[in-house]
């Protein structure tokens, strides 16, 4: 099975840009999907594919990929992006498939 | 619009049996496969497995097969979870979500239900 790996925590000022990662070798294949989780809410999808916003989602949102590890940026964070975000992909390459999410990054604004 | 309600929160007992259940409307049910995903408290999520809605084919996360059982009923457009014995360590937060697929051949999950609690306490 595969794992993902994910920083606990990260911080950023209100305004600024802050990039979350998810390693995995998975993802050297197949992509990432990311999810917001605010305190008592269901996770909501923000990024998935390439780099694809599902609608109502905020452009500050984006997403990308660099060998096996995949990438959240913010861009312009604001207080209400304050969340934990978890990557999810596939567990694997094997038949029938199946997923993991990674342990979540708190992003805190300051 | 896409809507996936689930039921009520649940208190059992331990080794009671318990089906939550996950209504979905706004689309064509047997077209996207349904997820469930587990939250305990103060941790991440998890995935469970997933069902198949237009052939009932299910496949479970390895650390949940053989203890749950994901199912639907055609007909009323509902998916559920449910245990047959249920334990303490059951207690939790359940999801359920919608599958898509991205341009990879990998699932995402694009609408959630608002997600069910689970106590199991003697």
């Amino acid at each position: 099975s595969s794992e993902l790996t994910q920083d606990p925590a990260v911080s950023v000022a209100l305004g600024q840009t802050v990039t979350i990662a998810c390693q995995g070798d998975i993802l050297s294949g197949y992509y990432a999907s990311w999810y917001q989780q605010k305190p008592g809410q269901a996770p909501l999808l923000v990024i998935y594919g390439q780099n694809s916003r599902p609608s109502g989602i905020p452009d500050r949102f984006s997403g990308s990929r660099s060998g096996n590890t995949a990438y959240l940026t913010i861009t312009g964070a604001r207080a209400e992006d304050e969340a934990d975000y978890y990557c999810k992909s596939r567990d694997g390459s094997g038949s029938p498939p199946l997923y993991v999410f990674g342990p979540g990054t708190k992003v805190s604004v300051l | 619009e896409v809507q996936m309600v689930q039921s009520g929160a649940e208190m059992k007992k331990p080794g009671e049996s318990l089906r939550i259940s996950c209504k979905v409307s706004g689309y064509t049910f047997t077209n996207n496969w349904i997820t469930w995903v587990r939250q305990m408290p103060g941790k991440g999520l998890e995935w469970m497995g997933r069902i198949d809605p237009s052939d009932s084919y299910t496949n479970y996360s390895p650390s949940f097969e053989g203890h749950v059982t994901i199912s639907v009923d055609k007909p009323r457009t509902t998916a559920y979870l449910q245990w047959s014995s249920l334990k303490a360590s059951d207690s939790a937060m359940y999801y359920c979500a919608r599958n898509a697929l991205d341009g990879s051949g990998s699932f995402f999950l694009d609408s959630w239900g608002q997600g069910t609690l689970v106590t199991v306490s003697s």
